[in-house]
């Protein structure tokens, strides 16, 4: 099987710009979630869909927005971009248990900078 | 809630020495718990899991952890280090379906030659 899929995987972007990252998943899982990555804060939780719905949301700022379509794949959309979200996107997919939480997978992450 | 502490965020071995990277977690409930490790600049490859079956869990590239209750610990081991285990290492933590799993803040793996 494919594995977790993110384009693009390097990003330059100015300050007041807006971005829109895609993820593909694993072929199968339903549940897609976005992780920030710096070396100041770690890994943050930023948002998971599944089924097309936000079913659990981070502390992030509004400008920070994400959707799922119905093949599972998802996108994540910055606006107004600062410096600080200069950062290494992370998207993961996972399979649905219905008693257990399953790992998940995750993809080679985007690098974005802004300048 | 649920939560996750890395006692040492920096660990460095001699080649062929044991490795042991400890974490410790709280949690409500039966919790899953896992290791992932990510090599600089890539994405979290996932080492092992536990989901309360055997309470000693293998995982890839010779590492396992153990689940003790008691001590509410998930510490990961491994007999030899060898230098491509160089790399951050985080423990994870999940308490409850379809809730977010919770990082820690990752253990630096240093392995000299």
């Amino acid at each position: 099987k494919a594995g977790v899929t993110q384009t693009p995987r390097y990003l330059i972007k100015t300050r007041g710009q807006q971005v829109t990252l895609s993820c593909s998943p694993i072929s199968g899982h339903r549940s897609v979630s976005w992780y920030q990555q710096t070396p100041g804060q770690g890994l943050q939780f930023l948002f998971e869909y599944f089924s097309e719905t936000q079913r659990n949301k981070g502390n992030f700022p509004g400008r920070f927005s994400g959707r799922q379509f119905s093949n599972s794949r998802s996108e994540m959309n910055v606006s107004t971009l600062e410096l600080g979200d200069s950062a290494l996107y992370l998207c993961a997919s996972s399979l649905e248990g219905r008693w257990v939480t399953y790992e998940q997978y995750f993809g080679p992450g985007t690098r974005l900078t802004v300048t | 809630a649920q939560s996750v502490t890395q006692l040492d965020s920096h660990v460095s071995v001699s080649e062929g020495t044991p490795v042991l990277l400890r974490c410790n977690y709280s949690s409500s409930y039966s919790p899953s718990l896992f290791w992932y490790v990510q090599h600089p600049n890539k994405g979290l490859q996932l080492l092992l899991k536990y989901t309360s079956a055997a309470t000693l869990v293998k995982g890839i590239n010779g590492f396992e952890a153990e689940f003790k209750k008691s001590e509410t610990s998930f510490h990961l081991t491994k007999p030899s280090a060898h230098m491509s285990d160089a790399a951050e290492y985080f423990c994870v933590v999940s308490d409850q379906r379809n809730t977010p799993l919770v990082f820690g803040k990752g253990t630096r793996l240093s392995v000299i030659a």
